[in-house]
């Protein structure tokens, strides 16, 4: 149980143009998601907290309206980055916390490596 | 906000022996601290977690101690293996407000056979 999806799992995409990342929690209900960075051999670096039904609260240092965050539903949240840049290059991975509540822990995706020429 | 730091960056063991991690966090009023290996190219997966109302907790060859008056927690692998191999980062989480995990800067663990 607690599996989490990412769509797509790599993306190449050219300077300019926007790219959509979709997190979905597969077998349970997520009223919380998170969205994370991560640079080669770096650390996961929280961008945003995405709530279901709210408005996503992001970082500090990160551009919200850059990287678009929509929780649609229970089991899906997605980040749009917009007009992307070379420095957009990275590795994003969601994470997501189960409704049941209970429970400390955050299920995380297999991560999206985008690229961007 | 939180500060995790986390230390070392790189270790390396012979096979068998221990490995330590160690974490600081800033901020008092964390009071969740998971730890997560993470292998090249994957997702992190937690390995152990320790909430700020026990001092330590074991699962079979790994570890985890926190000193909360001190705010810094750790990682201790016993008999390590190769498959031990991996970069493992620890985190600090407020339970009641949001639980979002700030992670520190994770540790390179190499086991050599």
């Amino acid at each position: 149980g607690a599996v989490v999806s990412q769509h797509p799992s790599w993306v190449i995409c050219k300077s300019g143009t926007s790219v959509k990342i979709e997190c979905r929690s597969l077998d349970f209900q997520a009223t919380t998601m998170f969205w994370y960075r991560q640079f080669p051999k770096q650390s996961l670096m929280l961008m945003a907290t995405s709530n279901e039904g709210s408005k996503a609260t992001y970082e500090q240092g990160v551009e919200k309206d850059k990287f678009l965050i929509n929780h649609a539903s229970l089991t899906l949240s997605t980040l749009t980055v917009t007009s992307a840049h070379p420095e957009d290059s990275s590795f994003y991975i969601c994470s997501a916390r189960s409704i049941a509540d209970r429970y400390y822990e955050q299920y995380f995706g297999p991560g999206t490596r985008l690229t961007v020429t | 906000g939180e500060n995790v730091e986390q230390h070392p960056s790189t270790l390396s063991v012979q096979e068998g022996d221990s490995a330590v991690i160690k974490c600081t966090y800033s901020d008092s009023a964390s009071n969740y601290f998971p730890w997560y290996k993470q292998e090249l190219g994957k997702r992190p997966q937690l390995i152990i977690d320790i909430r700020s109302n026990v001092g330590e907790k074991k699962d079979q060859r790994i570890a985890v101690t926190l000193n909360k008056t001190a705010k810094h927690f750790s990682l201790h692998i016993t008999e390590t293996q190769p498959e031990d191999s991996a970069v493992y980062f620890c985190a600090a989480s407020r339970r009641n407000t949001g639980n979002q995990f700030y992670f520190g800067t994770g540790t390179s663990l190499t086991v050599i056979p």
